[in-house]
């Protein structure tokens, strides 16, 4: 089993609707969590990124994290056909393995006009 | 700001035949990552360099896998020979290592690998 499970979707979805991310995760060491976009033939790109349990909004995007279900989300409002894209989530455990991101397997998310 | 700079962008090659990546970070990031991504899967990290300091190497398959950060600025991935199953996007990263919350690390395009 691997430590960071992710739907890989396809995820279609129409414009303006919410789209609702999630994953999974097994390490209970993980204090830090980002989602990552990723265009075709592109790096991924840092969205957000939390620590701990909690919300954070930026724009229409909203990222959750509940540590005591190892389970994280990132809500898109008003989703765009700009939106459609990859997104990974990632963790890392801090401290000196800060920089060490675990990711899933992507969600591939698709919103037409 | 430039972003991470790697070439090439594709290459193909032959089973066993020897490859290279490269790669150039965002200037002053002292931390650089190599992180593999197989087709549908997320990006999972080769080995980070802290400067000139292979400070995490424990992925790299180091029997045919080599990577070296000379002067701590550019970097640069071999492998040798190439199997089939390396054929991956092989992607760069760097961020400013300052070990806290908030050190963003930013991702070149990546190089597309197929070996034949």
């Amino acid at each position: 089993q691997k430590e960071v499970e992710q739907d890989p979707g396809p995820l279609s979805v129409p414009e303006g609707a919410i789209v609702s991310l999630n994953c999974t995760y097994s390490n209970s060491a993980f204090q830090y969590f980002m989602w990552y976009r990723q265009y075709s033939r592109k790096g991924p790109e840092l969205l957000m990124y939390t620590y701990s349990s909690g919300n954070k909004e930026d724009g229409r995007f909203t990222a959750q994290v509940d540590k005591s279900s190892k389970y994280i989300s990132l809500f898109i409002r008003d989703s765009q056909p700009s939106d459609s894209a990859t997104y990974l989530c990632a963790m890392s455990e801090g401290g000196t393995s800060y920089g060490k991101l675990t990711f899933g397997q992507g969600t591939i998310l698709t919103v037409h006009p | 700001e430039a972003g991470v700079v790697q070439s090439p962008r594709y290459k193909i090659i032959e089973k066993k035949q020897p490859v290279a990546f490269w790669c150039n970070p965002i200037s002053g990031h002292n931390t650089l990552y190599w992180y593999l991504q197989n087709l549908g899967q997320g990006p999972e990290l080769l080995i980070r360099y802290e400067n000139e300091e292979a400070v995490d190497d424990s992925q790299l398959p180091k029997d045919r896998f080599s990577a070296e950060r000379l002067k701590g600025v550019d970097s640069t991935l071999k492998i040798q020979p190439a199997e089939l199953g390396d054929s991956a996007v092989y992607l760069c990263a760097s961020s400013k290592g300052q070990l806290a919350v908030g050190d963003e690390q930013f991702f070149g395009p990546g190089t597309r690998l197929t070996v034949l």
